[in-house]
């Protein structure tokens, strides 16, 4: 692994599952998050970790849970998806909360 | 709510002209930082500066800042056409160290 990636690319999926987004890096980077991107409304943090074993929530958190079980991984969970989760959402890394932010490929989740 | 705020939304330049994105916030901050997106793809970032900075250089990337009336801007020298992409601003919030992204603005470059 080289960098921050994330799992799956792409996912359509019927409302009212459980869904998880993976995300994992490589850089050691104590900081991680995730955003969600819609037209029109930019970037909006959902939630943060500043470093492994802690969480917080951002802008839009309700709907999504997640954890930081280890420094790499940062998995986001919709617990019972709606319409309204319909959304391309990328994790990011930093070395510390206030640094660059390193982006992954990004995940096109569908929502039916 | 949205800390950064660019203009223009878009932006259509010729190759070879300059083109200029303004971001505006709100809240004092301890770094402003603006990233780049290519359609379908994640964020890049370009370019850091700092509160005590008043401009930075990168490439034909220029930045500038100015605390006093919360402002930046960011300007790509000698465009190309693999300049397009949509650029974002990005600011701690309150200084707190969470990034607050703008909406973008999207950048067309025509050969």
């Amino acid at each position: 692994i080289a960098g921050i990636t994330q799992a799956p690319t792409s996912q359509i999926l019927a409302a009212g599952r459980r869904m998880t987004l993976r995300c994992t890096q490589d850089m050691r980077h104590n900081a991680m998050y995730w955003y969600r991107q819609d037209l029109g409304l930019g970037l909006r943090l959902i939630h943060y970790s500043n470093t492994a074993g802690t969480t917080g929530k951002g802008e839009v958190p309700d709907g999504y849970s997640v954890s930081r079980a280890n420094t790499d991984d940062f998995p986001l969970t919709l617990a019972s998806a709606v319409p309204s989760q319909t959304s391309v959402y990328f994790c990011a890394s930093s070395l510390t909360r206030a640094d660059t932010q390193y982006f992954g490929p990004g995940t096109r989740l569908t929502v039916l | 709510s949205q800390q950064g705020e660019e203009d223009p939304q878009a932006l259509s330049i010729q190759e070879g002209e300059n083109a200029t994105m303004n971001c505006s916030y709100k809240t004092s901050i301890n770094n402003l930082q603006w990233y780049r997106q290519n359609s379908g793809r994640g964020l890049v970032h370009l370019i850091l500066i700092r509160s005590n900075e008043r401009e930075k250089h990168s490439g034909r990337l220029r930045v500038t800042l100015d605390t006093s009336k919360k402002s930046s801007s960011l300007l790509i020298t000698a465009s190309r056409a693999a300049d397009t992409a949509s650029y974002f601003c990005a600011t701690d919030e309150n200084q707190g160290g969470k990034l607050i992204f703008g909406q973008g603005t999207e950048l067309s470059v025509k050969p």
